[in-house]
């Protein structure tokens, strides 16, 4: 499997502010990593994929000058939650994709869940 | 487009036997996931079905219908920690998971 860490795991902020979040892939080169969001009591929505060295791919309705995805490393992306508003409290995870064992299976970081005032 | 459908909540009594139902509509499709999370927790890796019938691992099962768009995950001998949130996700082409909406259930004495 693969080891995926995140952090912070909570973070509490001011509307207006930004707000950064670490995913780290901490036993394998990961080229890619996914970023989802969850609102509470629903599932988790993919925001966008994240490629080592280029830009990030976005799903529709994801606002990609809003929400600023770096992924500069094989280990490390982050997400970047620009001018944070209150509709952007939300769990966000990120995950990676094994290389070995079961085909296409994601592993999760331990999210991180926001809270704008 | 995809389409995953899953109940939304389910209410089942300790050591009984539950049936989670998920319907998919993908293109593409590889296989499926279930997952398992807490509240407040990551999701957590429980099954994958690529060929059709039921794929047994210890008090959890799951099965798939790839002609029907059809799987479900079965867990039996329910015990109190078994309260979580269940989702299914389609695995497609490009390797991308898509998501159902996933089912609460609660375990109750």
């Amino acid at each position: 499997g693969a080891v995926v860490s995140q952090h912070p795991s909570w973070v509490i902020c001011k509307s207006g502010t930004s707000v950064k979040i670490e995913c780290r892939s901490l036993d394998f080169q990961a080229t890619t990593m996914f970023w989802y969001r969850q609102f509470p009591k629903q599932s988790l929505m993919l925001m966008a994929t994240s490629n080592e060295g280029s830009k990030a791919t976005y799903e529709q309705g994801v606002e990609k000058d809003k929400f600023l995805i770096n992924h500069a490393s094989l280990t490390l992306s982050t997400l970047t939650v620009t001018s944070a508003h209150p509709e952007d409290s939300s769990f966000y995870i990120c995950s990676v994709q094994g290389i070995a064992g079961v085909t296409g299976e994601l592993f999760f970081g331990e999210g991180s869940r926001l809270t704008v005032l | 487009g995809q389409n995953i459908d899953q109940p939304t909540e389910m209410t089942a009594t300790e050591g009984a036997i539950v049936q989670i139902n998920c319907t998919y509509q993908t293109s593409g499709f590889n296989g499926l996931f279930w997952y398992q999370q807490h509240a407040g927790e990551a999701p957590t890796f429980l099954s994958y079905n690529v060929l059709d019938g039921l794929e047994e691992k210890g008090r959890f099962s799951s099965f798939l219908s790839r002609s029907k768009g059809y799987s479900y995950l079965l867990l039996k001998e329910l015990q109190m920690k078994d309260s979580a949130s269940y989702l299914c996700a389609a695995h497609n082409a490009g390797n991308m998971l898509t998501f159902g909406g996933g089912t609460r259930l609660m375990v109750k004495p």
